[in-house]
């Protein structure tokens, strides 16, 4: 079955501080794309960085850059310079690409709290 | 345009009682998705639409679950014979390629 696993329920981070958030992920698709998302405490979903199965490059996007080892299937994102809005839920998602886009799943979240 | 809107933003109904929620894509995206988000969890994919056809629902959607969008707009989640298990943040997102906007989601709770 198709997985993506947060192992870090929550984590203090100082602020202005990089953090990593891991994800790891099962997939028997060959071609797919990975999503990060903020969910603050207000409960919409924020997208924050994509990053494609076949991207050579690792994606960035302002303060946040995903850390991308196709073989170990782990798509780590990095936020740098924490600042204390950091503070919330952020889930990994994956969604395989040559079915047009649809049934994305995502994992259980990882929750930093950014300290002063 | 102001993204996807959802509404109501909070329902608590009796079991047993039918609810129905709607939800506005942005004008633009002609693909829309329904995910259900318990407490401590990720989001649980339901149902995607492409236009107004209806091209996967997941197996989390009982026949008491049922999904429409008529003409390819706004769409609607109904829910019949509510049971205290529907108890969820229902998330409605659209996109038109690779990123998916949410809504702020309603959040059901039966009682």
């Amino acid at each position: 079955a198709q997985k993506i696993t947060q192992t870090q329920p929550g984590m203090f981070v100082q602020e202005k501080e990089a953090v990593t958030l891991d994800c790891t992920y099962d997939t028997s698709d060959q071609s797919y794309g990975l999503f990060w998302y903020k969910q603050p405490s207000s409960g919409e979903m924020i997208f924050l960085i994509y990053q494609g199965s076949y991207d050579e490059q690792n994606a960035t996007e302002g303060r946040y850059s995903l850390n991308f080892q196709k073989a170990r299937k782990s798509a780590n994102l990095v936020i740098s310079a924490s600042q204390l809005g950091d503070s919330a839920m952020y889930f990994c998602a994956k969604r395989p690409r040559n079915t047009g886009g649809f049934k994305t799943i995502f994992g259980a979240g990882t929750r930093p709290f950014v300290k002063a | 345009d102001t993204g996807v809107s959802q509404d109501p933003r909070h329902k608590i109904t009796k079991r047993g009682q039918n609810v129905t929620f709607r939800c506005d894509p942005i004008s633009e995206h002609n693909r829309l998705y329904w995910y259900r988000q318990t407490l401590g969890q990720g989001p649980e994919f339901l149902t995607y639409f492409q236009n107004e056809a209806q091209l996967e629902k997941s197996r989390l959607l009982s026949d008491r679950f049922s999904a429409e969008r008529p003409k390819g707009s706004f769409s609607t989640l109904e829910i019949q014979r509510t049971e205290q298990g529907d108890s969820a943040m229902y998330l409605c997102a659209s996109s038109h390629d690779i990123e998916a906007f949410f809504g702020q989601g309603t959040r059901l709770t039966v009682v």
